[in-house]
């Protein structure tokens, strides 16, 4: 059964950096893209960018661009979505997702809070 | 403001048929295959159809995809209060490559 599974909620505050990750299980992760999806609150679906755990080639929607950094560790495969310095609209439900255009399995999302 | 449109809403009474229309361009759903996805309340979306109009395996065949241009719907038949959700369309989109969503529809089953 392929299951992803990600890091638990957070709360942080403005200026933090910021590394939640996604954990892959039933598959071999090495062999299928991974992606991020954000939901802001109350808001529909945002794709991110992605990243092939096989040689880590990795894409961005070009408004995250430079906002966020994609990466995997096949060696425990493990994708992160990370921020170098939170922001309050960065307050979001993140899911990873797998798939390069038709999204087959997601994760159960990981609830980011930046509230000073 | 998203790439491609969704009606905000639908309703129906239970066992009823509805339709969710999801419209885009020649550079997402024109000429890339189009998917939807189910979130049900406070959970993570869940593949409905995939490639148009396919079901993947445990998915009723009350749920169906069409494509015809740059347009796709979602039908959904003999309406049942568990099938209240937000419903979304998703397809590549080849100018930013990367995927597009539609801004979702909520179901609400009277």
């Amino acid at each position: 059964e392929v299951q992803l599974v990600q890091s638990g909620a957070e709360v942080k505050k403005p200026g933090e950096s910021l590394k939640i990750s996604c954990k892959g299980s039933g598959y071999s992760f090495t062999n299928y893209w991974i992606g991020w999806v954000r939901q802001m609150p109350g808001k529909g679906l945002e794709w991110m960018g992605i990243i092939y755990p096989g040689d880590s080639d990795t894409r961005y929607r070009p408004s995250f661009q430079g906002q966020v950094t994609i990466s995997a560790d096949k060696s425990i495969s493990t994708a992160y979505l990370q921020w170098s310095s939170l922001k309050a609209s960065d307050t979001a439900m993140y899911y990873c997702a797998r798939g390069y255009g038709l999204i087959e399995y997601w994760g159960q999302g990981t609830l980011v809070t930046v509230s000073s | 403001q998203s790439v491609l449109t969704q009606p905000p809403s639908v309703s129906a009474a239970p066992g009823q048929k509805v339709t969710i229309s999801c419209s885009g361009s020649s550079s997402n759903i024109g000429n890339n295959y189009v998917s939807w996805y189910q979130q049900l309340p406070g959970t993570a979306p869940k593949l409905l159809i995939y490639n148009n109009d396919k079901r993947p395996s445990g998915i009723p065949d009350r749920f169906s995809g069409s494509k015809s241009g740059t347009s796709a719907a979602l039908g959904i038949t003999g309406l049942q209060t568990g099938d209240e959700a937000d419903y979304y369309c998703g397809t590549w989109d080849s100018s930013l490559s990367g995927v597009v969503f539609g801004g979702g529809t909520k179901l609400t089953v009277l």
